[in-house]
């Protein structure tokens, strides 16, 4: 039982390079996440997906895109890497947005960028 | 907007029973989730407060006071495997996909 699997798990890049973060989900959810959590602190939410078809800003979405590709799949971009955007990102999936459903993580990628 | 507070670090015994605060300011408010984070890990759901009182799952328990804007995650029996990061977390009332994680509380346990 997989789970969420995030590909790949580790990743350096250089200032200027693009990347997309690929996140899957066998639990046959409806809501997803994109997370990034720096050093010390807690996640902060980049974008989700309430459905199939549907995604929304978070907290924190600038200098990043996503796309729900179906309703496994949920796939972070990065246009333009920083190196501000050196984090370790999480996917999460919940079986839907009601109050009392837990949110299942993913393992993370640790992203450095130079 | 939103905004919790927690310890940035406890330190306790094997055996011991250790309380973690969280302490949060929302526009609205929808319930306290606690969450578990060995390090180098993945945060896994440890307990959900959508009312004022006690929860227990096993060694551990969760509580909120909504009038109070404050919740606590108490572990029992501490066990080394218990040495991790524990993070509150708040979902927005007017949005349940939106969530807002405190900074974390480093729990290391001692023998």
């Amino acid at each position: 039982n997989a789970g969420v699997t995030q590909t790949p798990k580790f990743q350096v890049l250089k200032t200027g390079q693009s990347m997309t973060l690929q996140c899957a989900q066998d639990m046959n959810h409806n809501s997803m996440y994109w997370y990034r959590q720096d050093p010390g602190m807690g996640l902060r939410l980049i974008y989700y997906s309430a459905s199939e078809g549907t995604t929304d800003k978070g907290e924190v979405p600038n200098g990043y895109n996503v796309s729900r590709l179906n309703k496994r799949e949920f796939s972070l971009r990065l246009e333009s890497a920083a190196p501000s955007q050196t984090s370790v990102y999480f996917c999460a999936s919940s079986e839907n947005g009601n109050s009392n459903q837990p949110q299942h993580f993913g393992d993370g990628t640790r992203l450095s960028i130079l | 907007g939103q905004s919790l507070e927690q310890p940035s670090e406890v330190t306790a015994v094997e055996g011991a029973i250790v309380q973690i605060n969280c302490t949060y300011q929302t526009s609205g408010f929808y319930g306290l989730s606690w969450y578990q984070q060995h390090d180098g890990g993945a945060p896994t759901f440890l307990s959900y407060n959508a009312l004022d009182g006690l929860e227990e799952t096993g060694r551990f328990s969760s509580f909120l006071s909504r009038s109070d804007s404050y919740g606590y995650l108490l572990l029992q029996e501490l066990q080394m495997k218990d040495s991790a990061s524990y993070f509150c977390a708040v979902r927005d009332r007017n949005n349940f996909n939106k969530f807002y994680f405190g900074s974390g509380t480093k729990l290391n346990v001692k023998p």
